[in-house]
C-alpha cells in the first residue's frame, strides 16, 4: 500500500519564526496532496491542499510546495503564532485516478513557543 | 450546523458486544468515508461509499466490521464481537466527488 512519511516528528519554533514540515510518499499515481491540522481532541481540519498539476500554492501564512519527481511535498507556515500549535498530517490519495481514498502520515507535532 | 456529524461521540462497551455508529455527511456530498485513528497515528482508511454503493474496503478490515449507506445519505458502521484492539477514534468524512474531505468529530470507542 501507499507509504507516507513525515519529518520531523516534532518541531518546536519560536513565535514569529517559520516552520517547515516535509512529507514523502511512494505511489507515483497519487495526484492529490492535502494537509490537515488536528488540535487535541478535535477533528482533522483541512488547511491547504495541492494537486499535481501545480508546484506551489499559498494561502496567507500557509503554503505547500510539491516535487512530484522526487515524490515529496512540504508545508510552510510563516510568522508562526501560538494557535498554530497542533498536530499536522499530510495525506495522499491512493488507488488510482479518480480514487480519493487518503493515506495519512503519522503526523508532526508543532509547538510554537511564545 | 451543516458539517459532518457523528453519533455517539463516545461509546464504552465490553469485549464481545456489538456496536453501531452513525455518520451524517454534508447534505450535497455524494462520497462518504470511514477512517480509524489510534493515539499517535494518522487516520487509517477503512471503507468508502459513492452514493449508496460501497466502492472500496480496506484489506485490513476484519469481517467483523460492516458498513452501510442504504439511501445514499447517512451511513452506519457496525463492529461485531468487539475486541480490545478495536478501541480507537472512528472518523467519518464526506466529499463531493474528488473534492476536499471534511471530517466529523469522531466516535471514540473504548472496549473493556
Amino acid at each position: 500500500g501507499e507509504n507516507v512519511e513525515q519529518h520531523p516528528s516534532t518541531l518546536s519554533v519560536q513565535e514569529g519564526d517559520s516552520a517547515v514540515i516535509k512529507c514523502t510518499y511512494s505511489d507515483s499515481a497519487s495526484n492529490y496532496f492535502p494537509w490537515y491540522k488536528q488540535e487535541l481532541g478535535k477533528r482533522p481540519q483541512l488547511i491547504i491542499d495541492i494537486r499535481s498539476n501545480v508546484g506551489e500554492k499559498k494561502d496567507q501564512r500557509i503554503a505547500v510546495t510539491l516535487n512530484k519527481t522526487a515524490k515529496h511535498f512540504s508545508l510552510h507556515i510563516t510568522e508562526t503564532q501560538p494557535e498554530d500549535s497542533a498536530v499536522y498530517f499530510c495525506a495522499v490519495n491512493s488507488g488510482g485516478y479518480g480514487n480519493n481514498r487518503l493515506a495519512f502520515g503519522k503526523g508532526n507535532q508543532v509547538v510554537v513557543i511564545p | 450546523d451543516t458539517g459532518v456529524s457523528q453519533d455517539p461521540r463516545h461509546k464504552i462497551t465490553k469485549r464481545g458486544q456489538n456496536v453501531t455508529f452513525r455518520c451524517d455527511p454534508i447534505s450535497e456530498h455524494n462520497r462518504l468515508y470511514w477512517y480509524r485513528q489510534t493515539l499517535g497515528q494518522g487516520p487509517e482508511f477503512l471503507t468508502y461509499f459513492q452514493n449508496e454503493a460501497q466502492l472500496e474496503k480496506s484489506r485490513l478490515l476484519s469481517d467483523r466490521f460492516s458498513a452501510e449507506r442504504p439511501k445514499g445519505s447517512f451511513s452506519t458502521l457496525e463492529i461485531q464481537r468487539t475486541e480490545q484492539g478495536d478501541s480507537a477514534m472512528y472518523l467519518c468524512a464526506s466529499s463531493f466527488g474528488e473534492d476536499t474531505q471534511y471530517f466529523g468529530p469522531g466516535t471514540r470507542l473504548t472496549v473493556l
